[in-house]
């Protein structure tokens, strides 16, 4: 049963552009949702996090946001940048047993178009 | 610099081998982590480790085992008993506290002969 889901396997956007990353989970005990980006070939990096007591996260061009109530969480970029093609993972964060774990959703193939 | 090593980064197996990837990290992270990618899949957990001497089972740990000696090496062993063993193989470690990001390696590509 995949507890987060990142519905949209790619998303192209024209650079300068808004791009939007989406991501719905499942479980409503969840404590910490992360962004991580991807490169072939090497480890996800880590993006940005929000807590689940907050909607609204912001570094940089990066903004989280968490509606929990609709279980969704969503990664603004802008402007978009040729170098933010990458695939990209959406992580919630939770503990089992007093044991913290990372749940990955499937992630989303972002291409910025110059 | 402080950061993950995984290594090999390409490795290949016959069949019935174990093999051993190496996952080190030099971050004074507790708690360290592998997973498993698959194409078109997320990242699936293998095993976890919260301390030394100590980890658990993730959600695909069938044919694999680990080690936790050292608190910067966690071991992973493909065993025979994984049936398709093919996929990229990713170690990650954290502070191990809440809301603290995971810091991956760049991982070990397994194949089959």
């Amino acid at each position: 049963d995949q507890q987060v889901k990142q519905n949209s396997p790619s998303l192209s956007v024209q650079e300068g552009r808004i791009s939007i990353l989406n991501c719905d989970y499942t479980n409503s005990m969840f404590d910490y949702f992360l962004w991580y980006k991807k490169y072939p070939a090497e480890g996800p990096t880590f993006l940005i996090s929000i807590s689940s007591i907050k909607d609204k996260n912001e570094d940089g061009r990066f903004t989280v946001f968490l509606n929990k109530s609709a279980k969704h969480l969503s990664l603004h970029i802008v402007p978009s940048q040729p170098g933010d093609s990458a695939v990209y993972f959406c992580a919630a964060m939770g503990t089992t047993s007093g044991t913290y774990k990372y749940i990955f959703g499937t992630g989303t193939r972002l291409k910025v178009l110059a | 610099d402080g950061g993950i090593t995984q290594s090999p980064k390409y490795l290949f197996r016959k069949e019935g081998q174990n093999v051993t990837l190496s996952c080190e990290q030099n971050l004074n992270h507790d708690a360290m982590y592998w997973y498993r990618q698959d194409p078109g899949q997320g990242l699936r957990l293998i095993y976890y480790s919260q301390i030394v001497n100590d980890f658990q089972k993730g959600d695909i740990a069938e044919g694999y085992s680990v080690s936790r000696e050292k608190k910067e090496s966690f071991p992973l062993t493909v065993t025979s008993a994984q049936k398709n063993p093919t996929a990229f193989y990713l170690c990650a470690s954290s502070i191990g506290s809440v809301g603290q990001p995971q810091h991956f390696g760049d991982g070990t590509r397994l194949s089959i002969l």
